[in-house]
């Protein structure tokens, strides 16, 4: 099994809502990732975990709140968004090799539209 | 700080040609270079990674090169059908470790029948 799963596909909110983005792999990766991609553009990292733990915070504004319950499942609190937070939102994992770098696995993403 | 660039942003082809894709780095001191297909919309498929020290890899119709001391890629796909429309996204590691990925903007690729 090589795959990331994101849920929902599509999400649709307004400025006041709170929702999450939920993001699952059973390949044993260690390592999980949030990138956001708007329109024509590429992906840009926002977090990375390493076994639960975070490590990277790529100066997100606090209205993106990321969480790692487990080593299989990643989540993405959304609160008070803002309609330029509207992107495609991807999820990735790798397992996590010190001094290796691993093949990032990607989820289908989840669509945000913020109204 | 490594940068990323593609070339040609897009690209349109007939089918069964063949074409190369074009991706540079500003930083050689990569560890691998991960080449990734995007349909419309959609999420991102691995379609090859190249250790640093290795030269190329090969899947199918794909193949793709890496020169390390020229901050080069490229993507060759043979015999293009309609199918491989999409957008051709090569990326890099910022860095050793649980690293995130710098990306190109991609070329969008489209194979007419």
């Amino acid at each position: 099994d090589t795959e990331v799963t994101q849920t929902p596909k599509h999400l649709v909110m307004g400025m006041t809502n709170k929702k999450s983005l939920k993001c699952e792999q059973h390949m044993g990766h260690r390592a999980m990732y949030w990138y956001k991609q708007k329109a024509k553009k590429p992906p840009e990292l926002m977090f990375v975990y390493s076994y639960e733990k975070l490590s990277i915070n790529e100066s997100v504004p606090s209205r993106f709140s990321p969480e790692c319950p487990n080593s299989s499942l990643l989540n993405l609190h959304l609160h008070a968004l803002q309609p330029e937070d509207s992107a495609l939102y991807l999820c990735a994992s790798s397992r996590a090799l010190a001094g290796v770098v691993e093949t990032q696995y990607f989820g289908p993403g989840t669509r945000l539209l913020v109204l | 700080k490594q940068e990323v660039t593609q070339i040609p942003a897009a690209l349109s082809v007939p089918e069964g040609e063949n074409l190369v894709l074009n991706c540079s780095f500003t930083d050689s001191a990569i560890y691998n270079l991960q080449w990734f297909r995007q349909d419309p919309g959609k999420g991102l498929t691995s379609l090859l990674l190249i250790q640093s020290s290795q030269r190329e890899q090969t899947s199918g119709r794909l193949n793709a090169s890496l020169d390390k001391s020229s901050g080069r890629s490229t993507l060759y796909i043979a015999a293009s059908q309609p199918g491989d429309s999409a957008t051709y996204l090569c990326a890099v590691p910022l860095s050793s470790g649980n690293t995130p990925l710098v990306f190109g903007k991609g070329t969008r690729l489209s194979v007419i029948a």
